[in-house]
């Protein structure tokens, strides 16, 4: 069963900073996304990535297939950006059909502005 | 942009009784799925469902758990005897290929 795992647990950073989230996981996956709770709890998807990078406004997500590993950034942080941001890998079923989503115990990031 | 709604957001039952939680997914969505968060632990797969019936069940989802997407458009997960540690935050979730995941906001239940 895939282990995966969040650094740093918390974060607090100033208003502007970059902000560099990490994900590792054990097992091959066909796809890792990234995701953002906040405080209400709803949950929103960010990334879904399978190699390479991806951007998305201040967001860039980066994926290492071979190190099993990913990375999220925030550029020019905001005080709008404090949530908790999850990584959630997929395994994938055998014959290509959709696998369930592993969840990291997420990141909560706090920017103060 | 399409949304996945859950009703109610918020539920209290008395240990024992009958709760179903609801989901309206994306309508051109392949794949639905229940998820639960209980208070400050990470979030768990439940349930996923394809093509009309079961396709991977977890530990979790026992005979204490049901799925059912009656009508096409609804889809419920219903929970036969609750128990305290069924207190959870639950989301619904759908997902297809381009677009990747859609999570519902989620339903809080508390059992007292």
């Amino acid at each position: 069963k895939n282990e995966v795992e969040q650094s740093p647990q918390n974060l607090t950073a100033q208003e502007g900073e970059f902000i560099t989230i990490n994900c590792s996981y054990s097992v091959g996956i066909s796809a890792l996304h990234w995701l953002q709770q906040h405080p209400g709890g709803g949950i929103v998807s960010l990334f879904m990535l399978s190699s390479g990078k991806k951007k998305h406004g201040r967001l860039i997500a980066t994926i290492n297939i071979q190190e099993k590993h990913s990375s999220l950034h925030i550029t020019a942080s905001h005080p709008r950006d404090s949530a908790v941001y999850i990584c959630a890998v997929e395994e994938g079923l055998y014959g290509g059909s959709q696998g369930n989503l592993i969840f990291g115990k997420g990141t909560k990031l706090s920017v103060k502005p | 942009e399409p949304e996945v709604t859950q009703t109610p957001s918020h539920q209290v039952t008395q240990m024992g009784q009958e709760v179903i939680l609801r989901c309206v997914p994306i309508s051109n969505h392949l794949y639905f799925y229940w998820y639960r968060q209980i208070l400050g632990q990470k979030v768990e797969f439940l349930v996923s469902f394809y093509n009309n019936e079961i396709s991977e069940k977890s530990e979790i989802f026992d005979d204490q758990f049901s799925v059912e997407r009656p009508d096409g458009s609804n889809f419920t997960l219903k929970i036969r005897s609750t128990k305290l540690e069924d207190s959870a935050m639950y989301f619904c979730a759908s997902f297809r290929g381009e677009t990747g995941y859609t999570f519902g906001s989620g339903t809080r239940l508390t059992v007292v």
